[in-house]
């Protein structure tokens, strides 16, 4: 059974805060995303990578940073984390034109 | 650049009704589209996806898709309710001008079934 994990489902944090989100896939994918999904607005890139120590920008990615080490894990980071950014955060992986699998989602609340 | 936009934040109907919901694609290259589905305090789960193949897409659940180029649209229909449908539904598209074929996503439609 294919498996996406997040290291926590909730998240609270003060503003100011380095956050570090984790999350670990089973299934040799190359490519792994980072989303974060807010009511009305859908789920909205914030960075991806398609290759161990390779990374892009989404289409969010002011205020967080991603580190990839290993094919199997893709961290996000939020270097000083503000109220603006509590959200649910879903990570994804699949093979180039494969089916995307996600996470379970980590919801972080910034105070 | 490819984009979605899904109709209607949300959509109501009673069980053992049809439903309907509806997605417009933009895409200067021949999309590769999907119908997405959350349940509450879940992850998304796919439910169908089409790639160029037949029009008509099946996916779990009982749900289909049609894909139709000449009115940009991939709507996504089951023929009769069950109240486990309620959920969110996403609607999304490939970027295969990316690297990595990322998937940009629809806002979303929330699905309540009535009894």
């Amino acid at each position: 059974d294919v498996k996406v994990t997040q290291s926590s489902r909730y998240l609270v944090k003060r503003t100011g805060e380095k956050v570090f989100l984790e999350c670990v896939q089973d299934m040799d994918h190359e490519n792994m995303f980072w989303y974060r999904q807010d009511p009305g607005l859908g789920l909205r890139l914030i960075y991806f990578s398609y290759d161990v120590k390779m990374k892009e920008k989404g289409d969010i990615p002011e205020g967080y940073s991603v580190s990839r080490e290993k094919k199997e894990r893709f961290s996000l980071i939020l270097e000083s984390a503000s109220t603006n950014q509590t959200s649910m955060y879903l990570c994804a992986s699949s093979f180039s034109l494969g089916e995307t699998y996600f996470g379970p989602g980590t919801r972080l609340t910034v105070l | 650049a490819q984009s979605v936009t899904q109709l209607g934040s949300h959509v109501s109907v009673s069980e053992g009704a049809l439903v309907l919901l509806r997605c417009n694609y933009s895409s200067s290259v021949p999309p590769y589209l999907f119908w997405y589905v959350q349940y509450p305090n879940q992850g998304l789960q796919l439910l169908l996806k089409y790639t160029s193949a037949a029009t008509l897409v099946k996916g779990i659940n009982g749900f289909e898709a049609e894909f139709k180029k000449s009115e940009t649209s991939f709507h996504l229909t089951k023929p009769s309710a069950h109240m486990s449908d309620a959920a969110e539904y996403f609607c999304a598209v490939s970027d295969q001008d990316s690297s990595a074929s990322k998937i940009i996503f629809g806002s979303g439609t929330r699905l309540s079934i009535r009894p």
